[in-house]
């Protein structure tokens, strides 16, 4: 069966520093992933797509960026951390555009 | 723009009761829409997809109907238990998103009591 892993499930990093956030789907090959980010009062954004290694495409302008280095791996990074960066980073997967989603546990980032 | 809403945002029922949970979104031209649940700090756990040709997907003591041209789906859950209590999110997916975008309602709060 397939399995997605999130990590850390906390982190609180001080504004200006780097950020690195990984994700990994087991089971599976060539997934479709994703990265999205839940922030209070404002649901459930996507933030990056990625169909393949090396792929990747944003949906909103912003201070972050990913990168898929293997296939089942899919990092969120950013050089320079805002206030405004934190919230709840969650990774998805799935098969195909249209097949049913998959999310990791989240990651809770707290900008200080 | 599609707009994705849940009705009501929270809820609180007893224990055994059915829970009903509404989602309306405005564009019809969808791939699929998938219902969620998350519990507190969680991640999001998958419980139905319901595609677009469908109008029923049912698992266990959920229910979910689709009426495309109207723009809603009800999840249905019988008979509430307390291990029911968490928010429940819908989500589109629509066809004109080559990216497999899932565009969120803001989801529905419940709580069941014993």
């Amino acid at each position: 069966s397939q399995t997605i892993h999130q990590w850390p499930a906390t982190l609180v990093q001080p504004v200006g520093s780097p950020l690195s956030l990984e994700c990994t789907v087991e089971g599976t090959s060539n997934p479709n992933l994703y990265w999205y980010r839940q922030a209070a009062g404002r649901g459930l954004q996507l933030l990056f797509y990625s169909v393949g290694i090396g792929q990747i495409s944003s949906e909103v302008p912003q201070n972050l960026s990913a990168s898929r280095p293997q296939d089942r791996q899919f990092i969120l990074s950013s050089k320079k951390l805002l206030l405004s960066d934190s919230g709840f980073y969650l990774c998805a997967w799935s098969y195909r555009e249209n097949t049913e989603a998959f999310f990791g546990q989240g990651t809770r980032l707290t900008v200080v | 723009k599609q707009e994705v809403t849940q009705i009501p945002a929270a809820l609180s029922v007893p224990e055994g009761e059915n829970l009903v949970l509404n989602c309306s979104f405005t564009d019809s031209a969808i791939y699929n829409l998938q219902w969620f649940r998350q519990d507190p700090g969680k991640g999001l756990t998958s419980l139905l997809l319901i595609q677009s040709s469908q109008r029923e997907q049912t698992s266990g003591r959920l229910n979910a109907s689709l009426d495309k041209s109207s723009g809603r789906s009800t999840l249905y859950i019988a008979a509430s238990q307390p291990g029911d209590s968490a928010t429940y999110l819908c989500a589109v997916r629509l066809t004109t998103d080559s990216w497999g975008k899932l565009q969120f309602g803001a989801g529905t709060q419940v709580v069941v009591t014993p």
